[in-house]
């Protein structure tokens, strides 16, 4: 089955420190990839997406490129601000319209 | 537009009874999900529906299950509660296809005692 990995927290770092948050994923098909995140005492909500190799998504700072021959979906931002401090999630939806999520990386930002 | 709405937001209920928690989905949305989330096991996928069908089920005992309305809301039912059932449950809406996003609620904080 379709499955994702991603990298174990916690990870902490100081404001605008670059951040770099890996994932990949097993999958049949062409599924599509997805960053979402979860700030304290919220559901998750989306913060890019990209639905087929070499893609590249990105919003408010962050981006991830859909890097198929590595399998992969890394999430990065150059500069981080405390505001950043949440739970990032890595996920893919199949065929089978699923939606597969990764452990979480919890991420605290320090001023 | 409105979010995605689960109700009741807390719930405290003791081991062996049952729960209904509910989620509203997004106007236009017939595609719900539902995720338990804990420390320990991260998001665990336990089912969704789409147009009233189950389309898929995860590793959950049969204690647990839902429905979708008509009007695409949902519920999910857990019977026999254990202390293990304690979790955030989260519920997720969206439009079909592959590559379209889900929307989260900000779920049922449910703790069993």
């Amino acid at each position: 089955g379709n499955s994702v990995t991603q990298m174990e927290g916690p990870v902490t770092l100081s404001e605008e420190a670059f951040l770099t948050i890996n994932c990949t994923y097993t999958a049949t098909g062409y599924p599509s990839l997805f960053w979402y995140v979860q700030y304290p005492g919220e559901g998750l909500q989306l913060l890019l997406k990209a639905t087929k190799a070499d893609d590249k998504g990105s919003n408010k700072g962050f981006e991830a490129t859909y890097r198929k021959e590595t399998t992969s979906f890394h999430l990065e931002k150059g500069s981080v601000q405390v505001s950043d401090s949440a739970v990032y999630f890595c996920a893919l939806r199949g065929d089978d319209y699923k939606l597969s999520f990764g452990a979480g990386t919890t991420v605290t930002v320090r001023a | 537009k409105a979010g995605v709405t689960q109700t009741p937001r807390y719930l405290i209920k003791t081991r062996g009874q049952q729960v209904t928690l509910s989620c509203s989905p997004i106007s236009g949305h017939r595609s719900v999900s539902w995720y338990q989330q804990t420390p320990g096991q991260g998001l665990q996928f336990l089912f969704e529906y789409f147009s009233e069908t189950q389309r898929n089920k995860g590793n959950f005992p049969g204690r647990f299950s839902g429905r979708q309305f008509s009007n695409s809301r949902s519920e999910m039912n857990v019977s026999t509660l254990e202390l293990g059932d304690s979790a955030l449950y989260l519920c997720a809406s969206s439009t079909p296809g592959q590559s379209t996003e889900a929307f989260f609620g900000q779920g049922t904080r449910l703790t069993v005692v």
